[in-house]
C-alpha cells in the first residue's frame, strides 16, 4: 500500500524558515518524480514544486521561486521542502504527491496518483 | 498559466441523482485532464486521468468526457460516499493548474 506521510508543519512568524518532510513507503520511491501541492484553508489546490526521480530537475511555482527548495533522499525514501522567508500567504496545508512517472519538466508534466494527508503551515505573528 | 474554471461551485443533490460537473480550460489542453475527489480533512484522491480513463479501484459510476477546452465529470446514481469536493487539473502545460473546486452537498 502506498503511503505518504508529511511532517514538520508548524506555526511560524513571517520571515522565518520551516522544513517539511514526506516519508514514502509502499512503492519504489527512487523511480518516481515527486511534488508538493498546497491548499490554503477553505481554498483550492496550488502546485508548489516538483523534483525528478534523480533530483536532476526541480521546478517551482512563481509564488515560491527563490524562497523554497525541494529536495529528496532516495536512500531514505524521503521528500523535503525547505521554506524560507515565509509570508502570511504561504499559510496552507502542504501535501506531498507522487507523480506517475520519474521524469518531470516544463515539457513533461503529469497528474498525481497518490497524495499524503497534508501538513499545516501557519505563518503569523 | 492555463486557467481552469469549474461550474457550478456548489451543487446540491440527492442520493441516486446523476451529477454533472464542468471544467473549462482557458486554452486547449487536448485530453490532459485529471479529476480528483477530496473529503474534509483528507488528501485528494485520483478518479479520472487523460479526461476519460478511470483510475483503478474507482467505482464505474464515475466517468469523464471532453477534450480541448471543455470537460465533464459525471457521477451516475450519487452515493452517500460521493458527497465531497471535486477538482479538475490540467497537465498539458507547466505549471499544472487546478480548478477552484465543486462541492457536492446533500440536498
Amino acid at each position: 500500500e502506498v503511503q505518504l506521510v508529511e511532517s514538520g508543519g508548524d506555526l511560524v512568524q513571517p520571515g522565518r524558515s520551516l522544513r517539511l518532510s514526506c516519508a514514502a513507503s509502499g512503492f519504489s520511491f527512487h523511480d518516481y518524480a515527486m511534488h508538493w501541492v498546497r491548499q490554503a484553508p477553505g481554498r483550492g489546490l496550488e502546485w508548489v514544486s516538483g523534483i525528478s526521480w534523480n533530483s536532476g530537475f526541480r521546478d517551482y511555482a512563481d509564488s515560491v521561486k527563490g524562497r523554497f527548495t525541494i529536495s529528496r533522499d532516495n536512500a531514505k525514501n524521503s521528500l523535503y521542502l525547505q521554506m524560507n522567508s515565509l509570508r502570511a500567504d504561504d499559510t496552507a496545508f502542504y501535501y506531498c504527491a507522487k507523480d506517475i512517472e520519474g521524469v518531470t519538466s516544463p515539457q513533461h508534466i503529469n497528474y498525481f496518483d497518490y497524495w499524503g494527508q497534508g501538513a499545516l503551515v501557519t505563518v503569523s505573528s | 498559466d492555463i486557467q481552469m474554471t469549474q461550474s457550478p461551485s456548489t451543487l446540491s443533490a440527492s442520493v441516486g441523482d446523476g451529477v454533472f460537473i464542468t471544467c473549462r480550460a482557458s486554452q486547449s489542453i487536448s485530453n490532459w485532464l485529471a479529476w480528483y475527489q477530496q473529503k474534509p480533512g483528507k488528501a485528494p484522491k485520483l478518479l479520472i486521468y487523460q479526461a476519460s480513463s478511470l483510475e483503478s479501484g474507482v467505482p464505474s459510476r464515475f466517468s469523464g468526457s471532453g477534450s480541448g477546452t471543455e470537460f465533464t465529470l459525471t457521477i451516475n446514481s450519487l452515493q452517500p460516499d460521493d458527497f465531497a469536493t471535486y477538482y479538475c487539473q490540467q497537465y498539458n502545460s507547466s505549471p499544472c493548474t487546478f480548478g477552484q473546486g465543486t462541492k457536492v452537498e446533500i440536498k
